[in-house]
């Protein structure tokens, strides 16, 4: 079955802690993304990776950081620096032609106290 | 800058009724418009695309119009039932760079048995 998922669905952490957000697809897309979504909000851009080893900031970059090694995997790290961490963080990524529809994980709830 | 707008925020409606949701954007150089499914605590679900050279697109009881010299998309649902009460988001994709899309807020949808 192909999909994106996200680990761990629910995380907690200690203000001034990193934590990182795991993103897996295996749909053999190239382009992935990162979003943040808060409570009655609509889903905010962090960060979004065309190719592998390669990546731009999005609307919202500052506190975060992340990485892609392998087509397949892009990690999110939620840093010290991040003023107000606790939110829902999605993952998607996106055919590489056509239509360019983008498909989403699960989610990750994050919680930081 | 692209602005995304759905109203209403929330909408209630018995089971069995017709209903639209509405999606507004500002500016209308877009490449594509998504419309998505969210139910509480989950990810997004991709329900219809339409290209931005398309007017409309089908998917079961659901159709999707786009309006792009106006600025509109509507998603029209067809007999609805309890099962499709969720969050709706429309996004429009940006015609430059990396296919980034730009969220509405979301129409909270019940559907009252």
């Amino acid at each position: 079955d192909g999909g994106i998922t996200q680990s761990p669905k629910y995380l907690f952490r200690k203000e001034g802690q990193n934590v990182t957000l795991s993103c897996e697809q295996n749909l053999n897309h190239d382009a992935m993304y990162w979003y943040r979504q808060d409570p009655g909000q609509g889903l905010r851009l962090i960060y979004y990776s065309q190719i592998v080893n390669d990546f731009q900031k999005g609307d919202i970059a500052e506190g975060y950081s992340v990485s892609r090694e392998k087509k397949e995997s892009f990690p999110l790290t939620v840093t010290s620096a991040q003023k107000n961490p606790t939110a829902f963080y999605l993952c998607a990524s996106r055919k590489t032609s056509g239509s360019f529809e983008q498909y989403f994980g699960p989610g990750t709830r994050l919680t930081v106290t | 800058k692209q602005e995304v707008t759905q109203i209403p925020a929330a909408l209630s409606v018995p089971e069995g009724e017709n209903l639209v949701l509405n999606c507004s954007f500002t500016d209308s150089a877009i490449y594509n418009l998504q419309w998505f499914r969210q139910d509480p605590g989950k990810g997004l679900t991709s329900l219809l695309l339409i290209q931005s050279s398309q007017r409309e697109q089908t998917s079961g009881r659901l159709n999707a119009s786009l309006d792009k010299s106006s600025g509109r998309s509507t998603l029209y649902i067809a007999a609805s039932q309890p099962g499709d009460s969720a969050t709706y988001l429309c996004a429009v994709g940006r015609l430059q760079g990396a296919q980034k899309l730009v969220f509405g807020q979301g129409t909270r949808l019940t559907i009252n048995p």
